[in-house]
């Protein structure tokens, strides 16, 4: 089963406007959070992440906000540029997993921002 | 630099061989991991391992073997056994910190030709 699901296989935006990618859980015991991005035959780089103490989370353009009780999160990006064009992961991991390396991952969502 | 070094980029096996991805890490991480991903799914966990001499399967790990004889390497094998093995192979690593993010290199592809 699917415990980390990006139900949006795409998005598309334009220059300067939100991209809002969205994530859901089902695991309860997930308590923290991270959106990683990736370029075609690269691996993932780390974007920015939240425990789950906290309801949102900022980095500069980046934004990451959790509901805990509908089990969602999503990232904002604003505004939207050329270069975030990518595909964005969302993972989550336990502590109760021993160790916070061991992601889950979603399926991602193909970010295409269009000048 | 520090950094999770993959190789090869690209490798080809032919069916029935056994082929080893390389991952080399230099940033003092105790945890490693290999994830495999392909097209329109996430990244699944084959195996990871928390300390050398020791590592624990994920969630795909048959038709794969590992070792961690270093705290630097962590070699992933693709046996023959392995029945859909062509895919992009991402290895990671992490502190013991908690709530830290992994560190990802940059794949391997493997095509069996």
């Amino acid at each position: 089963d699917q415990q980390v699901k990006q139900n949006s296989p795409s998005l598309s935006v334009q220059e300067g406007r939100i991209s809002i990618l969205n994530c859901d859980y089902t695991n309860s015991m997930f308590d923290y959070f991270l959106w990683y991005k990736k370029y075609p035959a690269e691996g993932p780089t780390f974007l920015i992440s939240i425990s789950s103490i906290k309801d949102k989370n900022e980095d500069g353009r980046f934004t990451v906000f959790l509901n805990k009780s509908a089990k969602h999160l999503s990232l904002h990006i604003v505004p939207s540029q050329p270069g975030d064009s990518a595909v964005y992961f969302c993972a989550a991991s336990a502590l109760w997993s021993g160790n916070t390396g061991k992601l889950i991952f979603g399926q991602g969502t193909t970010l295409q921002v269009k000048p | 630099d520090g950094g999770i070094t993959q190789s090869p980029k690209y490798l080809f096996r032919k069916e029935g061989q056994n082929v080893t991805l390389s991952c080399e890490q230099n940033l003092n991480h105790d945890a490693m991991y290999w994830y495999r991903q392909d097209p329109g799914q996430g990244l699944r966990l084959i195996y990871y391992s928390q300390i050398v001499n020791d590592f624990q399967k994920g969630d795909i790990a048959e038709g794969y073997s590992v070792s961690r004889e270093k705290k630097e390497s962590f070699p992933l094998t693709v046996t023959s056994a392995q029945k859909n093995p062509t895919a992009f192979y991402l290895c990671a690593s992490s502190s013991d910190r908690v709530n830290t993010e992994a560190f990802f290199g940059q794949g391997t592809r493997l095509t069996v030709v």
